[in-house]
């Protein structure tokens, strides 16, 4: 089955820690992208990759820093420079381009806890 | 930029109808979408209206106006598995096609 998987489903960290979070899809997707979700806040937008080996920064990516070295992988690094790093995190993808919907297929997030 | 509202919270109860409004303001208008997020889940698309008018799926559908800049979702023969958050989302500017989310609306379906 087609999809995007997100590991881990919980992670804790202690402040002053990077942590990676995955994303992989296997829709063949060429766009990617990274949300936050915050009680309230709705979906932020942190990141995202229309095409491989290229990325723009949304509207919060201070912190933060991703990587598209691979059409179906698309990491986040969340840094110790982001000062509030504990929140729900959510991948997506689309198809690119000129496509008229723009339907976005999402992961089934992973929840940071830094203390 | 671009600015969505919509009502943080909605109730209603089981076999009801209830309505979900959102507006929008954007500079260059391509569609308004609504997803589905089930808490602690991930958000499922549900609807995306470009044009003027009803779009109809099952017990769902969506209206926009757009010399309104109005759109709303309607879910009739409310079940209490409809009871989750909707976002309506509207394309950004500028050539790309990233959707721009409002805060969302918790729905809560009583028996």
């Amino acid at each position: 089955d087609g999809g995007i998987t997100q590991s881990p489903k919980y992670l804790f960290r202690k402040e002053g820690q990077n942590v990676t979070l995955s994303c992989e899809q296997n829709l063949n997707h060429d766009a990617m992208y990274w949300y936050r979700q915050d009680p309230g806040q709705g979906l932020r937008l942190i990141y995202y990759s229309q095409i491989v080996n290229d990325f723009q920064k949304g509207d919060i990516a201070e912190g933060y820093s991703v990587s598209r070295e691979k059409k179906e992988s698309f990491p986040l690094t969340v840094t110790s420079a982001q000062k509030n790093p504990t929140a729900f995190y959510l991948c997506a993808s689309s198809i690119a381009g000129t496509g008229i919907t723009h339907e976005q297929y999402f992961g089934p997030g992973t929840r940071l806890t830094v203390t | 930029g671009q600015s969505l509202e919509q009502p943080s919270e909605v109730t209603a109860v089981e076999g009801a109808i209830v309505q979900i409004n959102c507006t929008y303001q954007t500079s260059g208008f391509y569609g308004l979408s609504w997803y589905q997020q089930h808490d602690g889940g991930a958000p499922t698309f549900l609807s995306y209206n470009a044009l003027d008018g009803l779009e109809e799926t099952g017990r769902f559908s969506s209206f926009l106006s757009r010399s309104d800049s109005y759109g709303y979702l309607l879910l009739q023969e409310l079940q209490m598995k409809d009871s989750a958050s909707y976002f309506c989302a509207v394309r950004r500017t500028g050539g790309s096609y990233i959707p721009t989310f409002g805060r969302g609306t918790s729905l809560i379906v009583h028996p």
